[in-house]
């Protein structure tokens, strides 16, 4: 596609539910990151994705967390037993690889309810 | 641990003044970008910057990189309602990932 799509755009879930995010990145971009932004926060990063691999997870705050990227294109953000504190918006960008500079989807906001 | 302080965090101006955004860190950064972003979006490059010194403009947009690379400034000039929205720095961390370190923003509102 023309840019990063991230669905769905609003995500509002009750406490201790499971979530899934998802990104499609531009068509040919190796390289897929993750963000999380609070209100009034710059993004925080969570995981990168070289292909098919998760290249850097540390971004990760717990267990609770999970991303997959199975075909080296789409990949899905996976949030177990959601607490209040995951509420913001979960963004996904994507480059050609890790030399490049990112093209960001709108972001899911999610709120945890 | 690197971290990009931005100041100031919040700008209200009237059109056609001349503001500055200050990014600043202790840490040295391969390279930095700025980022510009509207409500519901999710950020828009507007410029990478990668050698000490270097300067670069974009229309009313100027950006520095300082010489030691640990700090970088925005200049706008006229400033427009359009340029409304948050501003965000972001440095390439030593990891060689492509990982970004983002500064908290900058919110800058511009009346008409």
């Amino acid at each position: 596609g023309a840019g990063v799509s991230q669905t769905p755009s609003n995500k509002v879930t009750e406490k201790g539910k499971y979530v899934e995010l998802r990104c499609d990145p531009i068509s040919g971009h190796t390289a897929l990151y993750w963000y999380r932004q609070s209100l009034g926060q710059g993004p925080e990063f969570l995981i990168y994705f070289q292909g098919t691999g998760a290249a850097d997870d540390s971004g990760l705050p717990n267990d609770r967390f999970f991303a997959v990227r199975p075909e080296g294109s789409v990949s899905t953000l996976k949030i177990q037993r959601t607490e209040r504190g995951d509420s913001a918006v979960y963004l996904c960008a994507s480059s050609l690889d890790s030399n490049y500079g990112y093209t960001f989807g709108s972001g899911t906001r999610l709120t945890v309810v | 641990t690197q971290l990009l302080e931005q100041s100031p965090q919040f700008l209200s101006i009237q059109e056609g003044e001349n503001l500055t955004v200050y990014c600043n860190s202790s840490s040295v950064f391969s390279s930095l970008q700025w980022y510009r972003q509207e409500p519901g979006e999710g950020p828009v490059l507007l410029v990478t910057v990668v050698t000490g010194g270097e300067v670069k403009k974009l229309k009313r947009l100027t950006f520095q990189f300082g010489d030691a690379r640990k700090d970088s400034s925005l200049h706008i000039t006229a400033a427009q309602t359009g340029d409304t929205g948050l501003y965000l720095c972001a440095g390439d961390d030593s990891s060689n990932t492509g990982k970004l370190i983002f500064g908290q923003g900058t919110t800058l509102q511009v009346k008409p």
